[in-house]
């Protein structure tokens, strides 16, 4: 698995855009990009995955560069609700078999009035 | 919007005791998986679940735990002997395939606590 590397923490208004960027360095030919979030008390809660160039759905944008070796996170417009922590995770799922989520530390993201 | 479910929410035993954390997948999803997040630290594979067998277990995966779905909507953990450093969040997850996604539904997890 590809080492990441995210900030520890970020803080926002609401109302504004957030990116949050990680580093894999080391990321693989076969690895995905995903992003998690988890709130409080809660389970982690798929956002995000991607390959390359741009990925965009209802919640969230994932930006990749050519060269793969970092990713951005695009939060459009947070509420107070977006207050959590974010998780970047490389990896390739296996194809045909259960494949485990390795965690990091995450960003924990901020977001106040 | 289908839902993994969890029960208990909240798990208190003494310490040697046997638990069994009940999780209900997503209906179509065959892949299974635990997790535990000890307060204030990573969130921890355990174990994944395929075909009513093991796909992968990881090294917290001792003796100690067992997982079984009994039937076809429970998936189960077993915790026996329970110690001190087994207090964590666990969290039940499945997903509908391997293939190339890490998407992962997660369960609202249960709070065990041994004392």
């Amino acid at each position: 698995l590809a080492k990441t590397t995210q900030p520890i923490s970020m803080d926002s208004y609401e109302g504004q855009e957030v990116n949050i960027t990680c580093s894999h360095n080391n990321i693989a030919t076969n690895d995905y990009i995903t992003w998690y979030q988890q709130f409080p008390s809660q389970g982690p809660r798929f956002i995000i995955q991607g390959y390359k160039t741009k990925v965009t759905n209802e919640v969230a944008s994932l930006f990749i560069p050519a060269d793969r070796k970092s990713s951005t996170l695009s939060l459009p417009r947070v509420s107070l609700s977006d207050t959590a922590v974010y998780y970047c995770l490389v990896g390739a799922p296996n194809t045909g078999t259960a494949s485990k989520l390795t965690f990091g530390t995450g960003t924990r993201l901020q977001v106040t009035l | 919007e289908p839902e993994v479910t969890q029960t208990p929410s909240h798990q208190v035993t003494q310490m040697g005791q046997e638990v069994i954390l009940r999780c209900v997948p997503i209906s179509n999803h065959l892949y299974f998986y635990w997790y535990r997040q000890i307060l204030g630290q990573k969130v921890e594979f355990l174990v994944s679940f395929y075909n009513n067998e093991i796909s992968e277990k990881s090294e917290i995966f001792d003796d100690q735990f067992s997982v079984e779905r009994p039937d076809g909507s429970n998936f189960t953990l077993k915790i026996r002997s329970t110690k001190l450093e087994d207090s964590a969040m666990y969290f039940c997850a499945s997903s509908v395939s391997g293939g190339t996604s890490y998407e992962q539904y997660f369960g609202p997890g249960t709070r065990l606590t041994v004392t």
